[in-house]
């Protein structure tokens, strides 16, 4: 089982871009969350997918998107980069009925 | 909203000491509770949940007690090994496929 894993691992950008970051979750589960860490905090709920819909929504603007697909593989989509969305976007994966979130190792995005 | 207090790092130990990062929680209703840790360019790993009042979350010799009375959930290892130098991030979710609701994280070294 490979777990969730994430794409790409480092990502560099310039500001006003737009970047899209992918995940793929572990085998068997439906449910996909994806966090922003900043260097020194804790992760920040961005939002979550299941059934190919966004189901939940944490305090960010509209520049930040996502898609679920089918086989459950999910997609974060940042328009208009700002140097504040430089972080460690990490994704989760759970089932829809259970407790447990496993996390992938993230991406590292630098905006410059 | 729900929020997460944890213990300000850095914590710097000698091997086998006594290990306590001190956790509390603010929310509505009955949350599960979580320790996740986090080593150096990797993402997140549960370390141990509880999931109602007066439950004992325990795994690699580290353990905490869901306290309804004090609204804490405090990690405490024995003896701790260098291996155990990480980033430490208390959380809460509502249940089931809420959001995790994390703390900012407190950063362990371990020295030999």
């Amino acid at each position: 089982d490979a777990g969730v894993t994430q794409s790409p691992t480092h990502l560099i950008k310039t500001r006003g871009q737009q970047v899209t970051l992918r995940c793929s979750p572990k085998s068997g589960h439906d449910t996909v969350s994806w966090y922003q860490q900043a260097l020194g905090q804790g992760p920040q709920f961005i939002f979550q997918y299941y059934e190919e819909e966004e189901r939940q929504r944490g305090n960010f603007p509209d520049r930040f998107s996502g898609h679920q697909f089918p086989n459950y593989s999910s997609e974060l989509n940042v328009n208009a980069l700002l140097l504040g969305d430089s972080a460690l976007y990490l994704c989760a994966s759970s089932l829809r009925t259970g407790e447990e979130a496993f996390f992938g190792q993230g991406t590292r995005l630098t905006v410059v | 909203g729900d929020s997460v207090t944890q213990m300000e790092g850095p914590v710097t130990l000698s091997e086998e000491a006594f290990l306590t990062i001190n956790c509390t929680y603010t929310a509505t209703g009955y949350p599960s509770l979580f320790w996740y840790v986090q080593y150096p360019g990797e993402g997140l790993q549960l370390l141990l949940k509880a999931t109602k009042a007066d439950d004992k979350g325990s795994n690699k010799g580290f353990e905490a007690t869901y306290r309804k009375e004090t609204t804490s959930f405090h990690l405490e290892k024995g003896s701790v090994q260098v291996s155990d130098s990480a980033v430490y991030f208390c959380a809460l979710t509502q249940g089931g496929s809420e959001k995790l609701v994390f703390g900012k994280g407190t950063k362990l070294t371990v020295n030999p």
